[in-house]
């Protein structure tokens, strides 16, 4: 079963633009990691964050946790049409757990 | 050696026959994980090895099974294959660590298909 669910499924934006990508999750987790995926191929990890922080950056990428509401968001901001890929994030209860992955949200920047 | 290799990376069988998938594990990771991915979804969890011992297994009939050599490299077999079965298979590496700092090292999958 899946744990995290993203919001949207899909997205469609112009370059330039920034993406935000949501994640919802159910039950209390040690960090939660945001993957990237280009089509039919392997994931690619982008950022894990702890479950003791609430924000991170890494380049144009920026993650929020609140742990509170069970949620993260993924942004990425000056979108290029090279970030057109399958995101999603994925769970670990325990940081010693198989990865739980959500279904993901489908990014289309087009140029 | 760095990053995850997997073989083949497509492979087309007919249902009720068996199949042997293979990764070779990121250099330093002691843990590999396989993963399944039908056409539109996230991947979901087959099972996990930790220094050769499974030690974590998902919602998958016995009829997936695996094995990790003592140089971290993975199989992952599949007997009596069924056209559900047709997916992306993605195998991933990681190390160990209490807290986790890093994220999986995943290979570019091996694309199965039954007929």
């Amino acid at each position: 079963s899946q744990q995290g669910e993203e919001d949207p499924q899909a997205l469609s934006i112009q370059e330039g633009e920034n993406a935000t990508m949501n994640c919802s999750y159910k039950t209390s987790i040690n960090n939660l990691q945001w993957y990237r995926q280009n089509s039919g191929r392997g994931l690619v990890h982008l950022i894990l964050i702890r479950s003791n922080e609430r924000e991170k950056h890494s380049g144009r990428l920026r993650v929020t946790l609140d742990t509170s509401k069970k949620s993260s968001s993924l942004l990425i901001t000056a979108s290029r049409a090279a970030d057109t890929a399958s995101y999603f994030c994925a769970t670990d209860y325990s940081g010693n757990t198989p990865l739980v992955f959500g279904k993901g949200t489908r990014l289309s920047v087009i140029a | 050696e760095t990053g995850v290799t997997q073989s083949p990376t497509h492979l087309i069988k007919t249902r009720g026959q068996q199949v042997t998938l293979r990764c070779s594990s990121q250099s330093g990771h002691n843990t590999v994980s396989w993963y399944q991915q039908a056409l539109g979804q996230g991947p979901q969890f087959i099972f996990q090895y930790y220094r050769e011992e499974e030690n974590g297994r998902g919602n998958f009939p016995p009829r997936f099974s695996g094995l990790q050599f003592p140089n971290y490299s993975s199989e992952l077999n599949v007997n009596a294959l069924e056209l559900d079965d047709s997916a992306l298979y993605l195998c991933a590496s990681s190390l160990v660590s209490f807290p986790r700092s890093d994220g999986y090292t995943f290979g570019s999958g091996t694309r199965l298909t039954v007929v």
